[in-house]
């Protein structure tokens, strides 16, 4: 059975850093691209970052380029997500999610349950 | 980037009966690349949907999806209770992708 288990969320200052790690299993992970995906309080869902499985590929939402970095560890099935220089409107629950392709198409057909982060003073 | 609408924005029925649901975009979405994804509250979102039309692993028939283009239709044929949740497209055919800001579908 496929299982993501977001990590690494919380609370931190405008301005800080936080990085987000997602395990995987159930599934061949090298196998499959990997997302990001974040939904603030009371919103829709948002892109944020993806990154193929095999190339290691990476795509950004405009919102987050610069400031966010995804990368993934085969060996250890797992995807991170390096947040610095977080504002406010990063607040959110943010959700990894497994795409149905090895290169990244954004299409996600498992979640897992999701990591808060709130960036607050 | 292109920019999906979702209406009605809330749709409320009963069980039984059919929803339709629509998702507009701004532009052509290439190669018919639109999901659509069902949300239940504190859960995360659930595959229904990809390339317009193509039904997830395990979901219903109940579900279908059509359309091309710029306008694309979630019909939900018969209502199940667990069916009343906030359902989002999303067009993955260009960068960046976009979803839609969903449907709510409630009891009535």
């Amino acid at each position: 059975d496929v299982q993501l288990l977001e990590s690494g969320g919380g609370l931190v200052q405008p301005g800080g850093s936080l990085r987000l790690s997602c395990a995987a299993s159930g599934f061949t992970f090298s196998s499959y691209a990997m997302s990001w995906v974040r939904q603030a309080p009371g919103k829709g869902l948002e892109f944020v970052s993806g990154i193929s499985g095999t190339d290691g590929h990476t795509f950004y939402a405009d919102s987050v380029k610069g400031r966010f970095t995804i990368s993934r560890d085969n060996s250890k099935n797992t995807v991170f997500l390096q947040m610095n220089s977080l504002r406010a409107e990063d607040t959110a629950v943010f959700y990894c999610a497994k795409d149905i392709r090895n290169s990244w198409c954004g299409v996600s057909d498992r979640w897992g349950q999701g990591t808060l982060v709130t960036v607050s003073s | 980037e292109i920019v999906l609408t979702q209406s009605p924005g809330t749709l409320s029925l009963s069980p039984g009966e059919r929803a339709t649901l629509s998702c507009r975009a701004s532009q052509n979405v290439d190669t018919d690349y639109l999901a659509w994804y069902q949300q239940k509250p504190a859960q995360a979102p659930r595959l229904l949907i990809s390339r317009a039309s193509s039904r997830a692993t395990g979901i219903p028939d109940r579900f279908s999806g059509s359309g091309s283009g710029t306008d694309f239709t979630l019909t939900i044929s018969r209502l199940e209770p667990g069916d009343f949740a906030v359902y989002y497209c999303q067009q993955y055919g260009t960068t960046p992708i976009t979803f839609g800001q969903g449907t709510r579908l409630e009891i009535k």
